[in-house]
């Protein structure tokens, strides 16, 4: 398996309050995604990192923010917690197929997932 | 319109029965495509990636069609443990390293 956790795996938090969700990696993966999966939407993007300090919205970025300053790890931030964030988050790690240039990417491989719960 | 479509099911299929399934996607710069397969409430994980003349891997046949813009996927001689929701996965050569899931295809596999 490829070598990607989450933290923490599971988390309540009252409604206002900030959170940060992490993401580490170990496989040296050049990008790095958050997602979120609901019922009735799937997996959809929120951000994602195609390199140290170099990130992008992904379709469901309000509310949240990211940082990335190491190939390592890539920080899920939700501002002011909503219950409308209250979801199952995935983080992804790919890489290039040849390296440095943007050709086709490997798969992705998946964290475990973070339950978070905003009462 | 979502840029990738699945139709949710559920399929409901007698095992050893043969079950296939279509994804649509809407970008034509459309360049790299997987399945994936979630079993209930864990991580996504790669059944297989989709090449552009198909491509098997042991019960499993995975089909692209660019003309129509789809992807399919079909298992044959059904197992139990096929009992998920597959996943169709699409990268776009105008937005490189961003992947697009459909929702899922949801798989019961019954005795």
């Amino acid at each position: 398996d490829a070598g990607i956790t989450q933290s923490p795996r599971h988390k309540v938090t009252e409604t206002g309050t900030p959170v940060t969700l992490r993401c580490h990696q170990t496989e040296n993966h050049r990008y790095m995604y958050w997602y979120r999966q609901d019922p009735g939407h799937g997996l959809r993007l929120i951000h994602y990192s195609y390199g140290v300090k170099d990130t992008d919205k992904g379709e469901v970025s309000d509310g949240y923010s990211v940082s990335r300053s190491k190939t390592e790890d890539f920080l899920l931030t939700l501002e002011s917690a909503t219950s409308s964030q209250t979801s199952v988050y995935f983080c992804a790690i790919s890489d290039n197929r040849q390296g440095g240039l943007p050709t086709m990417n490997t798969e992705a491989f998946f964290g475990q997932g973070t339950r978070l719960t905003v009462v | 319109r979502k840029e990738v479509e699945q139709d949710p099911g559920p399929f409901n299929v007698p095992e050893g029965a043969t079950v296939a399934f279509n994804c649509t996607y809407s970008n034509s710069a459309s360049q790299s495509f997987f399945w994936y397969r979630q079993d209930c409430r864990k991580e996504p994980k790669l059944l297989m990636s989709v090449y552009s003349s198909g491509n098997e891997d042991g019960r499993f046949t995975a089909q692209l069609n660019r003309a129509s813009q789809y992807i399919s996927l079909l298992i044959r001689d059904s197992k139990l443990s096929d009992s998920a929701t597959y996943l169709c996965v699409v990268m776009t050569t105008d937005s490189w390293g961003k992947l697009q899931f459909g929702a899922g295809t949801q798989v019961v596999v019954t005795p």
